[in-house]
């Protein structure tokens, strides 16, 4: 079966424009999160989504980020107005249940905000 | 303070040998997990072996165990027979039950560089 993916892979933007990201989770997966994980630095949580409900935010490091999963599928981070911080790998991971203990991950997205 | 720390940033071993890599944590939860994962070079996090705080024996998958002392707040990741193909980030994470939202916290992560 398919894994979690995520597009686009990589994503280059000039400081200012606002970015999306795309996350689909295994088919089924209750749980869904974002980390961000800066070059050679361990992933840091970003959002937690339980189907549609987004429950935790609170590793969003600025109110240009903004997450959502409308239907409790699919998910998007959106970043807006983009500063060169904010260039980093932004890993999805999905989990089966709401204690299920094993995350499934993504490939990533790689930003570059020149 | 940290709640995961790996205190080595690159490891080599060489191929065939067994190598630990160390991961401490920190929380006052008593009831967490502790989970390992791998990371090549194409970037995608592979689940390797998880250990829950209330599980009696080192959990253990295939090459892959985890010599978990509670006491020392420990979990140590042992690769045994290493392949060349083992060369890659590796990060010990926590999931404290305390935490509504699940999430994993992670450590800075071994590199680790098996010769042959």
């Amino acid at each position: 079966g398919a894994g979690v993916s995520q597009s686009p892979r990589y994503k280059v933007a000039k400081r200012g424009q606002d970015v999306a990201l795309r996350c689909d989770p295994i088919s089924g997966h209750v749980s869904l999160f974002w980390y961000q994980q800066a070059l050679g630095q361990g992933p840091e949580f970003l959002t937690y989504f339980q189907n549609e409900a987004q429950l935790d935010k609170s590793g969003l490091p600025s109110d240009r980020f903004f997450a959502e999963r409308p239907e409790g599928s699919v998910s998007t981070l959106k970043i807006q107005r983009t500063q060169q911080e904010d260039s980093a790998v932004y890993l999805c991971a999905s989990s089966l249940s709401i204690w299920g203990y094993e995350q499934f991950f993504g490939p990533g997205t790689r930003l570059t905000v020149l | 303070a940290q709640k995961i720390t790996q205190t080595q940033p690159g490891m080599f071993v060489q191929e065939k040998e067994a190598v630990t890599l160390d991961c401490t944590y920190d929380t006052s939860d008593p009831s967490y997990g502790l989970f390992w994962y791998k990371q090549p070079s194409s970037g995608e996090m592979i689940f390797l072996i998880y250990q829950g705080s209330y599980d009696q024996q080192n959990a253990t998958e295939g090459r892959y165990s985890l010599n978990f002392q509670k006491a020392r707040k420990s979990a140590n990741l042992v690769i045994s027979a290493s392949q060349l193909g083992d060369s890659a980030m590796y990060f010990c994470a926590m999931r404290e039950a305390n935490n509504a939202g699940n999430m994993l916290t992670f450590g800075g992560g071994t590199r680790l560089m098996v010769k042959p």
